[in-house]
């Protein structure tokens, strides 16, 4: 069981867009940063989002990211079918005092 | 750019301690004002996060392992260790070494994946 709540799965079409919930709390998407990352399979999870809505270089715009309250949302527009992966989202949790993610939703481009 | 990469045994037998070390390259791990972290990732399973040191040797670790954790750090070596002691099956995962800035994790390692098997 994740501290932070995330859909075990989305589909969408090629070129169309999804979005991918994060739900947590005060103790941590309330009150901290909030991480996206991709994880491509049989690869290391890559940093998309940090700060709750920015993007390291070489991130493409098609990649957001948002945050109201305890949740998170990432967004990704003009879906491809490389896009097909893992997403994780991450925070700090003040009052378990350690990292914590969420359970990862597989992106499926049909 | 900053490059880390995890070495250490594939297989580890019940109850003994899981030896890892993270070699940073392309950058001074003393440099900036940066963690360094462990994470793994059981197969098929989300990820969880096992820690992380300051270059000034100050850790924090996930509360579920520290009992059985330490990670270290080697400046002169530009590298930092994760042990993790009386091991068992549950501890079988690929684990990443990681940089941390205000708790977002980038570069990864590659992850290496341990084994805790008789």
């Amino acid at each position: 069981q994740s501290v932070l709540t995330q859909p075990p799965s989305v589909s969408a079409a090629p070129g169309q867009k999804v979005t991918i919930s994060c739900s947590g709390s005060s103790s941590n998407i309330g009150n901290n940063y909030v991480s996206w990352y991709q994880q491509l399979p049989g690869t290391a999870p890559k940093l998309l989002i940090y700060d709750n809505n920015k993007r390291p270089s070489g991130i493409p715009d098609r990649f957001s990211g948002s945050k109201s309250g305890t949740s998170a949302t990432l967004g990704i527009t003009g879906l491809q079918t490389g896009d097909e992966a893992d997403y994780y989202c991450g925070t700090w949790d003040s009052s378990l005092r350690r990292v914590v993610f969420g359970g990862g939703t597989k992106l499926t481009v049909l | 750019q900053v490059q880390l990469q995890e070495s250490g045994p594939g297989l580890v037998k019940p109850s003994q301690t899981l030896s890892l070390t993270c070699t940073v390259s392309g950058g001074s791990i003393s440099s900036g004002s940066y963690y360094w972290s462990w994470i793994r990732q059981p197969a098929g399973k989300g990820l969880e996060w096992i820690g992380r040191i300051y270059t000034s040797g100050s850790t924090n670790y996930n509360p579920s392992l520290k009992s059985r954790v330490t990670i270290s750090v080697d400046t002169s070596k530009n590298q930092f260790s994760l042990k993790l002691s009386s091991v068992t099956a549950a501890d079988t995962a690929v684990y990443y070494c990681a940089r941390v800035s205000t708790s977002r994790f980038d570069p990864w390692g590659q992850g290496t994946l341990v084994t805790v098997s008789s």
